[in-house]
């Protein structure tokens, strides 16, 4: 039940692109991404619901294509700012709690 | 609106020991939920509650962990003797609605280790 997510770490320097990917073996309702730095709580970025709409601000945005039950987190131009380990959070329908995956640690360089 | 607060950030236990751990939800918000953290991994579903009423909790919990939420207010986890399989970051997050597609907001955690 737990989302797969692809790559498990990235390593970039400042200014390239990254994609990250959720897939699920369930039907999902939506999908919420959080980014983590070391010893902080996860952080909210945006939440995808069922319907393949796409979502983002500043630089980060994201897609849920309903059909795969995948997820893709795509941050462009990256700054130092987005280190830190991603998770997506996916939510089965009626299931009224959300199954994360193990995380991408994304290390942005100079 | 200061966010999700928890109590103790760290707390180290001898095992065996009871610990109780409490959390305060962002005011007004009727989701609260309970999340174990290991290093490396995503946080791990443990109970949920929709104002006082405790609607579910993982079969990975045992008998030994209990959560309460009186009054629909702050909510309080409790491990009764401990082990050191417990260690790990417990995190509480809270939301305002009663369906999910709104976002969830995560308290600082309390850091859990068992010597």
């Amino acid at each position: 039940q737990q989302p797969v997510q692809s790559p498990q770490a990235v390593i970039l320097r400042e200014g390239e692109d990254a994609v990250i990917n959720c897939s699920s073996s369930k039907a999902l309702y939506s999908v919420h991404w959080y980014r983590q730095k070391h010893g902080e709580a996860p952080v909210f970025l945006m939440i995808l619901l069922k319907g393949g709409e796409q979502k983002g601000h500043d630089k980060i945005s994201a897609s849920f294509n309903e059909k795969k039950q995948q997820s893709s987190l795509y941050l462009t131009a990256s700054q130092l700012s987005y280190s830190g380990t991603y998770f997506c959070g996916t939510e089965i329908q009626g299931a009224q709690k959300l199954v994360f995956g193990q995380g991408t640690r994304l290390t942005i360089n100079p | 609106d200061t966010g999700v607060s928890q109590d103790p950030r760290h707390k180290i236990t001898k095992r065996g020991q009871n610990v109780t751990f409490r959390c305060d939800p962002i005011s007004e918000h009727n989701r609260l939920y309970w999340y174990r953290q290991t290093l490396g991994q995503g946080p791990e579903f443990l109970t949920y509650f929709q104002n006082e009423a405790q609607l579910e909790k993982s079969r990975l919990l045992s008998d030994r962990f209990s959560a309460e939420r009186p009054k629909g207010s702050f909510s309080t986890l409790e491990i009764q003797r401990t082990e050191q399989g417990d260690s790990a970051m417990y995190l509480c997050a809270s939301g305002r609605e009663s369906a999910m597609n709104t976002e969830a907001f995560f308290g600082q955690g309390t850091r859990l280790t068992v010597v």
